[in-house]
């Protein structure tokens, strides 16, 4: 089982709609949970990020975590054409050696 | 604010020709990293360096060899190149070690042939 799970897509959605991407990971000792958002030939830029459990809001964008799960998600709520890109998940478990590890991202279009 | 700068953008190269991929960030950060992303496969960690001097191996090391002699700096360099390591090259920075929010260079497009 690989450490981080990412459904690559593609996911198509209408303008408007409820965006929700997820990963799955297999290491307990993860503690920080981030997404990165990537726009084509560019490189990742951070979009949020949640420590531990729990829920975060930032606009269109709220981030959850379930550890007993071991799950994340996103959601964009009034999806726009803007937010047609890649979404990576990544993970990291603040261990001396460590650096985040990446999910293969999904791909999402959002068409007007 | 440059952030992080990536050279070049774009390279083609030779089976068996060498090249060193540039990385710089003015934001003195101690945490470097490179990342390479193949379609449909995310990012793997290359190596990375958690500060001047210290270099540590990551995921796929193999081909690629680094060097940290500055704060700023982290070049990687690919010495024989194969066409596996056709690849879009990033680097990227951080302040700390857990990442709130890595910086990422534009990449590097590198094309073996």
């Amino acid at each position: 089982q690989k450490e981080v799970e990412q459904d690559p897509g593609p996911l198509s959605v209408p303008e408007g709609a409820i965006v929700s991407l997820n990963c799955t990971y297999s290491n307990s000792a993860f503690q920080y949970f981030m997404w990165y958002r990537q726009y084509s030939r560019k490189g990742p830029e951070l979009l949020m990020y949640t420590y531990s459990s729990g829920n975060k809001e930032d606009g269109r964008f709220t981030a959850q975590v379930d550890k007993s799960s071991k799950y994340i998600s996103l959601f964009i709520r009034d999806s726009q054409p803007s937010d047609s890109a890649t979404y990576l998940c990544a993970m990291n478990p603040n261990q001396a050696g460590t650096a985040l590890i990446f999910g293969k991202g999904t791909t999402l279009s959002v068409s007007s | 604010n440059a952030g992080v700068t990536q050279t070049p953008k774009f390279r083609i190269l030779k089976i068996g020709q060498s090249m060193t991929l540039q990385c710089t960030q003015d934001m003195n950060h101690n945490y470097m990293y490179w990342y390479r992303q193949d379609p449909g496969m995310g990012l793997k960690l290359i190596y990375y360096s958690v500060g001047a001097g210290i270099t540590d191996k990551g995921e796929v090391p193999n081909g690629y060899n680094v060097s940290r002699s500055t704060t700023e700096d982290f070049p990687l360099r690919l010495e024989l190149a194969a066409p596996s390591q056709t690849s879009v090259y990033f680097c990227a920075s951080s302040s700390d070690r857990v990442g709130y929010g890595y910086t990422f260079g534009s990449g590097t497009r590198l094309t073996v042939v």
